[in-house]
């Protein structure tokens, strides 16, 4: 079956413009958590969607939001950029969600200049 | 605070030997364990998991060893291959289960 889809997979944006980027997860898992990812920092969670509905949030600023539509795929969007906002952002989908039975996609490659 | 670590940010072997990856966690209340490999250019895939209540658990040339007395997980790759070359995390939930946290991660290099 089809992996976790994540698009686009490079992107190059401007300080204080914003960004939307998609993730397609597993035909018939309905959690979608999002993490972003940094040489300094490691992976932190940013947040996790479940029926269409953020179930749990981690310790990011406003600017980072995302929803979920009634096919499970999901969208987080960062408005503002700044310089540090640059990472790998990865979607990792599961039936359940929490912290089980993750599978995660590729990722999205965001430079901030 | 919560914070899943590991003990050596690099590791170079080579081919044929087996490596040892630690991780040092310090969530005592943690009772779930993930290593996760991650090659250049992919997001992270599931290699083993542990639950709290075993001590070692073996997969296809990987063996997971947990000792919750000093807190310590360690993943051992048997007869290393190029192909296993990646960046290793170890994982664990956060106290609120919902979410993981993770290592900062070893660079494992193995060469021919």
């Amino acid at each position: 079956k089809a992996g976790v889809t994540q698009t686009p997979r490079y992107l190059i944006k401007t300080r204080g413009q914003q960004v939307t980027l998609s993730c397609s997860p597993i035909s018939g898992h309905r959690s979608v958590s999002w993490y972003q990812q940094t040489p300094g920092q490691g992976l932190q969670f940013l947040f996790e969607y479940f029926s269409e509905t953020q179930r749990n949030k981690g310790n990011f600023p406003g600017r980072f939001s995302g929803r979920q539509f009634s096919n499970s795929r999901s969208e987080m969007n960062v408005s503002t950029l700044e310089l540090g906002d640059s990472a790998l952002y990865l979607c990792a989908s599961s039936t359940r969600g929490g912290n089980y039975g993750y599978t995660f996609g590729s990722g999205t490659r965001l430079t901030v200049v | 605070g919560e914070s899943v670590g590991l003990h050596l940010p690099t590791l170079s072997v080579q081919e044929g030997d087996n490596s040892i990856i630690n991780c040092a966690y310090s969530n005592s209340a943690s009772d779930y364990f993930i290593w996760y490999k991650q090659e250049s250019g992919k997001g992270p895939q599931f290699i083993i998991d542990i639950r709290s209540n075993m001590d070692k658990r073996q997969g296809q040339r990987v063996t997971v060893l947990l000792n919750k007395t000093v807190k310590h997980l360690s993943l051992q790759i048997a007869a290393t291959q190029p192909g296993d070359s990646a960046v290793y995390f170890c994982a664990e939930p956060n106290q609120a289960g919902t979410a993981l946290i993770f290592g900062k991660g070893t660079t494992l290099s193995v060469s021919s």
